[in-house]
């Protein structure tokens, strides 16, 4: 079974253009977690789809931020216009439920630096 | 405060000892926690999930969970130079928090031949 996959692996870009990131979770979860780490800090979380529907996007930064997952498959996020403090690690991930004894299965991320 | 707090470390154990990792935090809603590891540069990978008080053992590694000390912690017996990892502690709090994780900064382990 294919876990989670994210593309790029790897971008960099300049301090107001756009990039987009794109996450395949693994097949069969419904839910699907977007997380970022910034350099010295701790993965936080971003927001979170059950199916195609936003179930919690507390975490999402600001309106430069925008994903989606249109039909319930893969998601993408969008940052426009990226800004230097957008670098860091973003990790997709995906579970099968949700609910206390539900794990989420993390993505390799991918490595945005903004310059 | 933080909300999962962990030693960054390093911590350095012989190979073959037991390496100890501890995690606390301070929402007393907290109801699962979860120990991943995490080599450098690659993704989190899940090593197991503990939701009620006690210990749950899972081969060489085993989570401890100690709600009233809102406490949690992960044993690993045989320590392996493959076990140097980071090691990240989160937890899921439902009522009011959703699904999400929210992670510790990780202790970094060194097992050292």
């Amino acid at each position: 079974e294919a876990g989670v996959t994210q593309f790029p692996s790897h971008s960099v870009i300049e301090k107001g253009q756009t990039v987009t990131l794109r996450c395949d979770p693994i097949s069969g979860h419904d839910n699907l977690y977007w997380y970022r780490r910034v350099m010295g800090k701790e993965i936080k979380f971003l927001l979170h789809f059950v199916k195609e529907s936003k179930q919690d996007e507390s975490g999402m930064p600001n309106n430069r931020f925008l994903a989606e997952r249109t039909g319930g498959t893969y998601s993408t996020l969008k940052v426009q216009p990226a800004e230097l403090e957008d670098s860091g690690v973003y990790f997709c991930a995906s579970s099968q439920g949700q609910g206390i004894s539900y794990e989420q299965y993390f993505g390799p991320g991918t490595r945005l630096t903004v310059t | 405060q933080k909300e999962v707090e962990q030693n960054s470390g390093p911590l350095s154990v012989p190979e073959g000892a037991i390496a100890s990792l501890n995690c606390t935090y301070s929402d007393r809603g907290s109801q699962s926690f979860f120990w991943y590891r995490q080599y450098s540069g690659k993704s989190p990978e899940l090593i197991m999930f503990i939701y009620s008080n006690g210990d749950k053992e899972d081969g060489r590694f085993t989570a401890q969970l100690n709600k009233a000390s809102q406490y949690v912690s992960l044993l690993i017996r045989d320590s392996q130079p493959s076990d140097s990892a980071t090691y990240l502690c989160a937890v899921k709090k439902l009522t009011g928090g959703g699904n999400k994780l929210t992670f510790g900064t990780g202790t970094q382990l060194k097992v050292e031949l």
